[in-house]
Parts: structure tokens; sequence; C-alpha cells
């Protein structure tokens, strides 16, 4: 099976701009989630995604949105940037339906925002 | 708000030695999970523990969970340069909770 996919890669931006970053998860997989991974605030939940609902929703301002497609594709946007959210952001898959749901990340996007 | 803590947040090691990295967490939980990241890397699962005394292992390494105790365990045996990496715990309550992360150093 191939794994969570994420693009793009890297990313360069300017203060004020707006950014759209890309995930597909494992094949078969309904649910994803966003993290944000910082040096200073650590790992940090964004939001999840199940069958194109929003199903949970962390700690993170209005400007952080995202969705989900029917093939379970999810993009996280992010708009007016601020230097505070350059990040490595990963996505994680699951199936989202058993008791307990192991996640598979993604290789992560890494945002630098100048 | 549950929280996660572990200890030590770096780790220098001899190869060869033993030691063991501390997880604690401040809510009812029973499932907790166990990540790997190289630098600029992603994070590669290492143990999924589900439930009250669980114990894996995987080469060097060994993953253990008390519930009651809220505390899971990451102990590594001998330790060689490839084990070099940051170890993260993260707990489940319908999100993952995550670690402030292990850096270990493994000197040759």
């Amino acid at each position: 099976k191939a794994g969570v996919t994420q693009t793009p890669r890297y990313l360069i931006k300017t203060r004020g701009q707006q950014v759209t970053l890309s995930c597909s998860p494992i094949s078969g997989h309904r649910s994803v989630s966003w993290y944000q991974q910082t040096p200073g605030q650590g790992l940090q939940f964004l939001f999840e995604y199940f069958s194109e609902t929003q199903r949970n929703k962390g700690n993170f301002p209005g400007r952080f949105s995202g969705r989900q497609f029917s093939n379970s594709r999810s993009e996280m946007n992010v708009s007016t940037l601020e230097l505070g959210d350059s990040a490595l952001y990963l996505c994680a898959s699951s199936d989202g339906l058993a008791t307990y749901n192991e996640q598979f990340f993604g290789p992560g996007t890494r945002l630098t925002v100048l | 708000e549950l929280k996660v803590e572990q200890n030590p947040l770096f780790l220098s090691m001899q190869e060869g030695k033993n030691y063991t990295i501390y997880c604690n967490y401040s809510t009812t939980s029973d499932r907790l999970y166990w990540y790997r990241q190289d630098p600029g890397k992603s994070l590669e699962s290492l143990f999924v523990l589900l439930s009250n005394g669980a114990v894996k292992q995987e080469g060097r390494l060994m993953a253990s969970l008390d519930t009651k105790a809220r505390l899971s365990t990451l102990h590594i045996t001998a330790a060689v340069h490839d084990l070099s990496a940051t170890y993260f715990c993260a707990v489940e309550a319908y999100k993952l909770v995550f670690g402030a992360g292990t850096i270990l150093r493994v000197k040759s």
C-alpha cells in the first residue's frame, strides 16, 4: 500500500499571503488529521476530517481551515500568513472507525514565512 | 486538558549502555503511541500500546504502559549509533497529544 503523501514538500511564502497544503491518505483510510510542528510549541493538533466533515478541532485561529474531498484527500489552508506560521505541517491518516486509530504520518510540508 | 510530559528532553549515551525514557500523562487513557523522528523527517510509528500492562519490543527498544500510574517507558538496551533520533510519546484522546520529545544522541 502506498503511504500518506503530502504536497508540496517545501514552500516559501511572505507575510500576508495564503497557502494551501494537500494530503492524500492511505487508500481506504477515511480520517485525515493535521498537525503543526514548531521548535517552540512542539507537535500540536490542528483538526481532523472524516468522511468530508470536520470531526475535531484544535486551538488554532480561524485563519487555519481545512476540507476533505469525497476521495478522502484533504487540504489545509492558512490565510494571512504570519511569521509564526513557519512550521512543519504533518498530516496523518487512519481508518477512523476502530476503537483506537493508529495514525500514519506523511512526510510533511515545510512552510517558511518571510 | 490532557498533558503529556517526557523526560529527559535530551539524552546523550555511550554505545552499549542502557537507558529509559519516561512519559507521564495527566488523564486516564489506555492508548499510547511511541514515534521516532529523524532530523527533517516525518514521524515513524514504533509502538502502539493499548492496555494496562502492555509491553512491546522491537530490536533494542522495549515499550511498556502502566495506565494506573499514567506512565509509559521506552527502554533502550545496548544503544547503537543508529538509534540517534528524537522520540515522542503521544496519548490518544480523540486527537494525539504529544510529549515534547526526547533527543537521543548515541556516542561511539
